[in-house]
């Protein structure tokens, strides 16, 4: 079975600082691990995503995470944060690569100017 | 690339009547395509998985006669919500994957259902 629990559902930061959303996974395999972003009535947009590769996976927009086995987690950073990236992000994990993925219960990120 | 292109963004229709949502790959031949439901501040709850050509496979608790799904080309799927009501109201997002690739799968931008 699989699973991922993102810790916090809201997190606040001032523009500028550095984002870190949290993100842990349970499996049973190595996992295939993502993120998403999700704008108010929009769908979900592909962040970054781990594949067994490069344990640091760097995303689109400035996001970055790293894939930590010893801790189970995959946390989402970004050094800067812009008030375009306010959304909702997801972690989802995946044992198949593309299909049955698994999300997490989100993170809503709000960027306080 | 990769666009997944859905239909309608938002509906509004009476308790009781039928609804049509379609999903299109654009530029890409998606074999699988993924139909989820995501209530308010919630995270996305796979409904069903449809291969093209093929019957749906239906996540648990999800009722078949309830939420028809179609996948009778490789860029197309449509997800019917028969007799709705109030509580079928819901944000519904479909994804498709890439075939013959190991490929994350692509979201469109979802269709808010509200049933009056």
């Amino acid at each position: 079975a699989q699973s991922v629990t993102q810790l916090g559902s809201h997190v606040s930061v001032s523009e500028g600082a550095l984002v870190l959303l949290r993100c842990n996974y349970s499996s049973s395999v190595p996992p295939y691990l993502f993120w998403y972003v999700q704008y108010p009535n929009q769908g979900l947009q592909l962040l970054l995503k781990y594949t067994s590769a490069a344990t640091l996976v760097k995303g689109i927009n400035g996001f970055e995470a790293e894939f930590k086995k010893s801790e189970t987690s995959f946390h989402l950073t970004k050094p800067s944060a812009h008030m375009s990236d306010a959304a909702e992000y997801f972690c989802a994990v995946s044992l198949t690569g593309a299909n049955n993925l698994f999300f997490g219960t989100g993170t809503r990120l709000t960027v306080i100017p | 690339g990769a666009v997944v292109s859905q239909h309608p963004s938002w509906v509004i229709c009476k308790s009781g009547t039928s609804v049509k949502i379609e999903c299109r790959s654009l530029d890409f031949q998606a074999t699988t395509m993924f139909w989820y439901r995501q209530f308010p501040k919630q995270s996305l709850m796979l409904m069903a998985t449809s291969n093209e050509g093929s019957k749906a496979t239906y996540e648990q608790g999800v009722e078949k006669d309830k939420f028809l799904i179609n996948h009778a080309s490789l860029t197309l799927s449509t997800l019917t919500v028969t007799s709705a009501h109030p509580e079928d109201s819901s944000f519904y997002i479909c994804s498709a994957r890439e075939r013959d690739r190991v490929d994350p799968q692509h979201f469109g931008d979802g269709t808010r259902l509200s049933i009056l």
